[in-house]
């Protein structure tokens, strides 16, 4: 079975970092862009950064609410995808889901259940 | 604000037709293709529509997709209890340089 699981969300002060962590199975990673959206409470569904696939250099995007203080990596060997979050701001606060980008379908056909990120003193 | 609008809720009755648009630019609806999700309480979003017409996998063809220029619209027609959810239409956008959210519609069935 395909499956995403997302881990690594907590409590985090303004300016502080945290790491998330997406471990995938029952695909293999590196075939596949894979992406960051984020979802503030009570709100909509923001884009926040891509790793292309190996075919295309895994090659990172950012939206630019967050371009110079997240990162998008991965680790084809543990089929896992990380976001470092640097510099975090109040508004980062929200669920953090990891999603597989198909190219078949050219849209996100595989989410995973998100964790939650809270930024606040 | 979202790049995409949405009207932020819509309502029909049991076994009704609801339609949401999707309003954007040419350097996103107009010149990429458009996909919808369904995102029930307490869930991770589901794919429902890619390529702006085209239906996922297992999704009832109660659900439609469609696009003219700038505007893409979903309709679901025989409206169920169950379709109670909120609903997002995406795209790229190539100013941007970044995929595209709209802002979300919510979906009442009376």
């Amino acid at each position: 079975e395909e499956q995403l699981v997302e881990s690594g969300g907590g409590l985090v002060q303004p300016g502080g970092s945290l790491r998330l962590s997406c471990a995938a199975s029952g695909f293999t990673l590196s075939d596949h862009y894979m992406d960051w959206v984020r979802q503030a409470p009570g709100k909509g569904l923001e884009w926040v950064a891509r790793s292309r696939n190996k075919a295309n250099g895994y090659v990172s995007q950012y939206a630019a609410s967050v371009q110079g203080r997240f990162i998008i990596s991965r680790d084809v060997s543990r089929s896992s995808l990380y976001l470092q979050m640097n510099s975090l701001k109040i508004e980062d606060t929200a669920v953090y889901y990891c999603i597989r980008d198909e190219a078949s379908l050219g849209a996100y056909d595989l989410w995973g259940q998100g964790t939650m990120v809270t930024v606040s003193s | 604000q979202s790049v995409l609008t949405q009207p932020p809720s819509v309502s029909a009755a049991p076994g009704q037709t609801v339609t949401i648009s999707c309003s954007g630019r040419t350097s996103n609806v107009g010149d990429n293709f458009v996909s919808w999700y369904q995102q029930l309480p307490g869930t991770a979003p589901k794919l429902l529509i890619y390529d702006n017409y085209k239906r996922a996998s297992g999704i009832p063809d109660r659900f439609s997709g469609s696009k003219s220029g700038t505007s893409a619209t979903l309709g679901i027609t025989g409206l169920q209890t169950g379709d109670e959810a909120d609903y997002y239409c995406e795209s790229w956008d190539n100013s941007l340089n970044a995929e595209v959210f709209g802002g979300g519609t919510k979906v009442t069935v009376l």
